[in-house]
């Protein structure tokens, strides 16, 4: 069975710092995605990484992907409050996307 | 707006009852995803179609069903609510897998099982 771990699962950092955020997975996937989930509300699309070693800046965010390693970070670089949320990695290693267990983020000043 | 239109957006209901979800998806968008988010069970895939097709099954109850109609619309059906069906239920479509392109989701729809 896929299993798509991230850690932490929950992160409290100071507005400022800089962070990462862990995504392994357990079977072979050439892709993977990064969400990002306000609390109830929907899933917002950040990354798509299609390749080993293919890397995505988008602002204060930057995903990157190890397919060998089946390992994906999401690193933050100088939190703000708007970051706060729950991030989500995913797998697609067939037609099936299958999630993380998420990670909540809490920037404090 | 991601494009992905599902209602109702909030549903309440009985034990025992019959509901049924609507998807709409992204305009030229042939896969349609079904996922279940609730607090302790996190985001749980339920089921894909791509075209009409089913394409992947993941743990969707017997008491769950789901169709993809000629239009791409996709309908889940849920049957004998029980209290633990009570989530948010969420849609997402893409174009082919092949495309590689990103999966967009809906708002969701807001089950209440009572």
């Amino acid at each position: 069975e896929l299993k798509v771990e991230q850690n932490p699962l929950f992160l409290s950092m100071q507005e400022g710092k800089n962070y990462t955020i862990y995504c392994n997975y357990s079977t072979t996937s050439d892709r993977l995605y990064w969400y990002r989930q306000d609390p109830g509300k929907s899933l917002e699309s950040l990354f798509v990484l299609l390749s080993n070693g293919a890397v995505k800046q988008e602002g204060r965010l930057m995903a990157s992907l190890d397919t060998k390693a089946r390992l994906s970070t999401l690193h933050i670089t100088a939190a703000v409050h708007d970051l706060s949320a729950t991030y989500f990695c995913a797998v697609q290693p067939f037609d099936k996307l299958i999630f993380g267990t998420g990670t909540r983020l809490q920037v404090f000043p | 707006d991601s494009g992905v239109t599902q209602t109702p957006k909030h549903l309440i209901t009985a034990t025992g009852q019959r509901v049924t979800l609507r998807c709409s998806p992204r305009s030229g968008d042939l896969s349609v995803y079904w996922y279940q988010q609730s607090l302790d069970q996190g985001l749980q895939f339920l089921i894909q179609y791509y075209n009409g097709e089913e394409r992947a099954k993941g743990n969707i109850l017997e008491r769950f069903s789901a169709q993809q109609f000629p239009d791409l619309h996709s309908e889940l059906n849920l049957s004998s609510l029980e209290l633990g069906d009570s989530a948010l239920y969420f849609c997402a479509s893409s174009e082919d897998r092949a495309s590689g392109n990103t999966i967009y989701f809906g708002e969701g729809s807001w089950l209440t099982v009572v």
